[in-house]
């Protein structure tokens, strides 16, 4: 009855590798974001997706690409890895629509290491 | 530009003692403020919700308060359970959340 999971949980790979972390939630949202948290545990929006359609990207390198093929559905593709991009990567989603203050609820994090 | 700063960064208190942490933003147009707590390999835990200044939310030993400037998550007798890092964040634009660097509290029995 898991609310927001992410796979997998940790994931250790070579620099230049291509990965994808998943995110899937059974909310019912119609909004799922990705954030990235820092050695410094500093958490930042990545991309937001509205009902499949991007609605925020901030600035992170081409390297970095979403798909969300249903609602219920956000993954993050990463190519050709760098060190910088070690970091803990968390999906979250909120209730249907943009109206303002929805709360956003977080899955676990996927634990990313490039060495 | 928006800015959430929170303080302290760490704090460690014995087992009943009350304290606050502080949370002071900047934000053009506050949609909400938001408290989340983490625990050590998980993701961010919801708290509470914030929309206007003057607005007050408690739970368990918890009490959120929000002014026009700054919000205080209110301990009131922790308990080392209560052990964890607190985040506050702002909404912003399109949804997104803005976070502060956290507080980790430490609380010993």
């Amino acid at each position: 009855d898991t609310a927001v999971s992410q796979t997998p949980k940790y994931l250790v790979t070579q620099m230049g590798n291509d990965k994808s972390i998943k995110c899937e939630q059974n909310l019912g949202h119609d909004t799922m974001y990705w954030y990235k948290q820092d050695s410094k545990k500093f958490l930042k929006i990545m991309f937001s997706y509205n009902n499949k359609e991007l609605i925020i990207n901030e600035t992170v390198p081409n390297r970095f690409s979403p798909k969300s093929p249903d609602k219920a559905h956000l993954n993050l593709h990463i190519n050709s890895l760098e060190l910088g991009d070690s970091a803990v990567y968390f999906c979250a989603s909120s209730p249907p629509g943009l109206r303002s203050g929805e709360t956003q609820y977080f899955g676990p994090g996927t634990r990313l290491l490039v060495l | 530009e928006d800015q959430v700063t929170q303080s302290p960064e760490a704090l460690r208190l014995q087992e009943g003692e009350s304290s606050s942490l502080n949370c002071s933003y900047t934000v053009s147009g506050l949609r909400g403020l938001f408290w989340y707590r983490q625990d050590p390999g998980k993701g961010p835990e919801f708290l509470f919700t914030l929309y206007s200044a003057g607005e007050e939310k408690e739970k368990e030993r918890l009490k959120a308060t929000l002014t026009k400037k700054e919000s205080f998550l209110h301990i009131t007798a922790p308990k080392p359970e209560d052990s964890a890092t607190y985040l506050c964040a702002v909404q912003a634009g399109g949804g997104k959340l803005i976070f502060g660097q956290g507080t980790e509290l430490s609380v010993k029995p």
